[in-house]
């Protein structure tokens, strides 16, 4: 079965940094642009980050800019999202996504479940 | 602007059509993608490139493209189509992403 799972999201305090990771199964990272999407509590969908598929470049929402990093390694094939000065406005679950963009830009056809973040003193 | 605006909720009877607006300026340009999703699950693809159906998607999702807006059309609305939907498309880099607010829909 085509799969993502996300892991490592857990309660941190502000100003602290997590490593979230994104598993793939069935599936080769290094063919798919990779997606961060999150979902505060209460709130919609709003795009994180992307890292292409050798992981050469990346692009990130204004408000982590500076402050996340993506990153893959596709011989586990897994995607990282590194997140450092951590707000409490970056609370909340945190999914990855695949999307295939040659020939064209497909969408984000597989996503995984999500992994908790809670910032907090 | 590559904002996008979605109805915050949209409800409907069983049975009846439910019909999912997302308008956004820079839409003429750029292709549109549909999301349902349901609490505590993962997002699915329901409509890609416009109009396009996943396999697997009931043929009742279907979706259109005029100008600055875009439709996600459910025709014969069941129960478990409740859920939120949001509208994404590509952003002023290209590479990256926008989503709308999402939209909810009840069934009645």
């Amino acid at each position: 079965e085509v799969q993502l799972v996300e892991s490592g999201g857990e309660l941190v305090q502000p100003g602290g940094s997590l490593r979230l990771s994104c598993a793939a199964s069935t599936f080769n990272v290094r063919d798919y642009w990779m997606h961060w999407v999150r979902q505060a509590p209460g709130k919609g969908l709003v795009w994180v980050s992307r890292i292409n598929g050798d992981g050469s470049r990346t692009t990130y929402a204004d408000p982590v800019k500076g402050r996340f990093t993506t990153s893959r390694d596709n011989t586990e094939n897994t995607v990282h999202l590194q997140m450092n000065s951590l707000t409490v406005e970056d609370t909340g679950v945190y999914y990855c996504a695949r999307e295939r963009v040659l020939p064209t830009v497909y969408g984000m056809d597989v996503w995984g479940r999500g992994t908790t973040v809670i910032v907090s003193s | 602007s590559y904002d996008l605006t979605q109805p915050p909720s949209v409800s409907v009877s069983p049975g009846q059509t439910a019909t999912i607006t997302c308008s956004g300026d820079a839409l003429p340009k750029q292709y549109v993608y549909w999301y349902r999703h349901k609490p505590g699950q993962a997002p699915v693809m329901v409509i890609f490139k416009d109009s396009e159906r996943p396999s697997g998607i009931p043929e009742r999702f279907s979706g259109s493209h005029s100008g600055t807006t875009v439709t996600l059309t459910i025709s014969g609305v069941q129960a478990e189509d409740e859920a939120d939907y949001y509208c994404q498309t590509a952003g002023s880099s290209g590479s990256s992403r926008v989503f709308g607010g999402g939209t909810k829909l009840t069934v009645l």
